[in-house]
């Protein structure tokens, strides 16, 4: 067991562009959320999948914001025409049951 | 108002200081967590509460369910405890199963 996953540890990108990241969570868990950090506040949840199925988003989560857990393992979250203000840390954690959280070490997206 | 609110923002202390941290919610919770994140980004999870006391070497949690607050102790303080500790909540009014977080109190150890 490796922990929860995260790649890429950081990403430079362009206003406009559009990014990928990748969340491998802990094998045997299938609750996977996604949060995102901005610089001085704690975590803000984005979305959470139960094995493959999305079942909640936050607000935050505008359409250009997609995530995808295809076989109930790893998880996508894209990014399409990025703006500076999508610049955060992107974390994700997973858990087997309710009271359980692992955390990866975040992906921190830069857009210039 | 924010549903977790902490202090202090930011704590300074000398090595082997006792230091207390608080977490106050406003809302019903099914569990409070501890984590730390240091500067690279990673959170570790430190403790999972819903009632009464936690120990793991020289961090102590506590909880009152009735007074909607928390504490974080660390005894001996040294200075890699130097990090962002953050409380983080689950409640039935957000669906229970994603964290609300409080913005974090910044530890700062010197020796």
């Amino acid at each position: 067991d490796t922990g929860v996953s995260q790649n890429p540890r950081h990403k430079i990108t362009k206003r406009g562009q559009n990014v990928t990241f990748r969340c491998d969570p802990i094998s045997e868990h299938n609750r996977l959320y996604w949060y995102r950090q901005t610089l001085g506040q704690g975590p803000e949840f984005l979305t959470y999948f139960q094995n493959e199925a999305q079942l909640e988003k936050s607000r935050l989560l505008s359409d250009r914001f997609s995530a995808e857990r295809p076989k109930g393992s790893f998880s996508t979250l894209e990014i399409q025409r990025t703006e500076q203000g999508d610049s955060a840390m992107y974390l994700c954690a997973s858990s087997l049951s309710l009271y359980g959280y692992t955390f990866g070490s975040g992906t921190r997206l830069t857009v210039v | 108002k924010n549903e977790v609110e902490q202090s202090p923002q930011n704590l300074t202390a000398q090595e082997g200081e006792f230091i207390t941290i608080n977490c106050s919610y406003s809302v019903g919770i099914s569990a409070l967590h501890w984590l730390q994140q240091h500067p690279g980004g990673g959170i570790v999870s430190l403790f999972m509460l819903s009632s009464g006391k936690k120990k793991h070497g020289r961090l102590i949690a506590t909880i009152n369910i009735q007074e909607k607050h928390s504490s974080l102790h660390i005894t001996a303080s040294h200075p890699r405890d130097s990090a962002v500790y953050i409380c983080a909540v689950r409640s039935p009014n957000f669906g229970n199963e994603k964290l609300t977080f409080g913005t974090g109190t910044r530890l700062t150890i010197i020796p």
